[in-house]
């Protein structure tokens, strides 16, 4: 059974539109994330929630929007889509123990294409 | 704040040889380390870490680690590399306190020459 799953795995689209990225994780973790890595493999995060509530934004334009409809699902929308948000967009989930931030573990990945 | 300095971009290695991949951290509290591996076109997958205890932390597919408070550092070691360990590898810091993010470094990519 995968422990994070993405969908789609492949996405090209046009300059300006809307696209969604899904996400799904089955371990029963609590904090859930989005990471972009950029054609350089630098991995930056965008987004945390923990048992669906916002804990790390970072400067990410407001054109991003994560929604989190249950702690299992984390979903990222973008609207307007720009070519600088081409990249490969991973999706992650860990357990928060005593504090301690436990091991992270990381979807297949989206690959996204804006022409 | 907390960074993650990966001193290598690339590291090529002939087959068999051992490696070294540097890594060293700031942080201004104590410290959790991981090292992550991702094979191309795919996710990050778990390789180390360091949480307490032992300074010397074994992994998965023959890599270890040695945490060194003093200089700052987590580099990752294997004594004998094989093709399948060409990937790239990330070296990451966490602050803990819960929800602080992880931090990761740049990458360094192995690359092991048959």
């Amino acid at each position: 059974d995968t422990a994070v799953s993405q969908t789609p795995k492949y996405l090209v689209t046009q300059m300006g539109n809307d696209k969604s990225i899904k996400c799904e994780q089955n371990l029963g973790h609590d904090t859930m994330y989005w990471y972009k890595q950029d054609s350089k493999k630098f991995l930056k995060i965008m987004f945390s929630y923990n048992n669906k509530e916002l804990i790390i934004n970072e400067t990410v334009p407001n054109r991003f929007s994560p929604k989190s409809p249950d702690k299992a699902h984390l979903n990222l929308h973008i609207n307007s889509l720009e070519l600088g948000d081409s990249a490969v967009y991973f999706c992650a989930s860990s357990q928060i123990e005593g504090g301690v931030q436990e091991t992270q573990y990381f979807g297949p990945g989206t690959r996204l294409l804006v022409l | 704040a907390q960074s993650v300095t990966q001193l290598d971009s690339q590291v090529p290695v002939l087959e068999e040889a051992p490696v070294e991949l540097r890594c060293n951290y700031s942080s201004s509290v104590s410290v959790y380390l991981f090292w992550y591996v991702q094979y191309p076109n795919q996710g990050l997958q778990l390789l180390l870490k360091y949480l307490s205890g032992s300074t010397l932390v074994k992994g998965i597919n023959g890599f270890e680690a040695e945490f060194n408070k003093s200089q700052t550092s987590f580099h990752l070691r294997k004594p004998s590399v094989h093709i399948s360990d060409t990937a790239e590898y990330f070296c990451a810091v966490s602050s803990g306190g819960g929800y602080q993010k992880v931090t990761f470094g740049i990458g360094t990519k192995l690359q092991v020459i048959p």
